[in-house]
């Protein structure tokens, strides 16, 4: 495997279901991101992790639950999602969370809430 | 005013010919710039980083940074239909370490 990948592609989940999307990287990197992209609306920052810490919350709704075991793997756990939560959710990663550094993305998970 | 803004699309230009995507933002402070590619239905690919004032060429794309009058553009050269995508312009705004903010994108069409 190389560069950002992302499991699982599709999925369809109820609003009463909980799930959790994957991410891991290949690059050697220590700051990983999510982020959230809807129709007609810019790419927007969710969760910033770095050297394992999260150290940005973009003002999350409490359903959507982070975790970074290591600096090479990326969680975002799923519960009670609404139908709004529809969208592309896609992970990056870059050498480090300042601001110089550039950030590759994933392949995205396209979520659908029921 | 928004942070990031692109100008508005979609952009038409025909085989062979420059297309020009132009990037605004907001904060006088930013450091870094960035652009990126997303083909439909997939993610966004990083063509180019520009940190400083001036041109920065890589193959048939050129980015070029004016933090005096804080726009950002990129210009394809030679465009081909496989340029057709839409075009990301991210900024790390001055106040915001480690965060980009990404504008809501041109779509670009190259036609034969």
């Amino acid at each position: 495997e190389t560069g950002v990948t992302q499991t699982p592609r599709h999925l369809v989940m109820g609003m009463t279901n909980k799930k959790s999307l994957k991410c891991e990287q290949h690059l050697g990197h220590n700051a990983m991101y999510w982020y959230k992209q809807s129709a007609k609306k810019p790419l927007e920052l969710m969760f910033v992790y770095n050297f394992k810490e999260q150290t940005e919350n973009n003002s999350v709704p409490s359903r959507f639950s982070p975790e970074c075991p290591n600096s090479s793997h990326l969680f975002l756990h799923l519960h009670t999602l609404q139908p709004e939560d529809s969208a592309l959710y896609l992970c990056a990663s870059s050498q480090d969370a300042g601001e110089v550094y550039e950030q590759y993305f994933g392949p995205g998970t396209r979520l659908t809430v029921t | 005013q928004k942070e990031v803004e692109q100008n508005s699309g979609p952009l038409s230009v025909p085989e062979g010919a420059i297309a020009s995507l132009n990037c605004t933002y907001s904060d006088r402070g930013s450091q870094s710039f960035f652009w990126y590619r997303q083909y439909s239905g997939k993610s966004p690919e990083l063509i180019m980083s520009i940190y400083s004032n001036g041109d920065k060429e890589d193959g048939r794309f050129t980015a070029q940074l004016n933090k005096a009058s804080q726009y950002v553009s990129l210009l394809i050269r030679d465009s081909q239909p496989s340029d057709s995508a839409t075009y990301l312009c991210a900024v790390n705004l001055g106040t915001s370490y480690g965060k980009l903010t990404f504008g809501q994108g041109t779509i670009l069409t190259v036609h034969p």
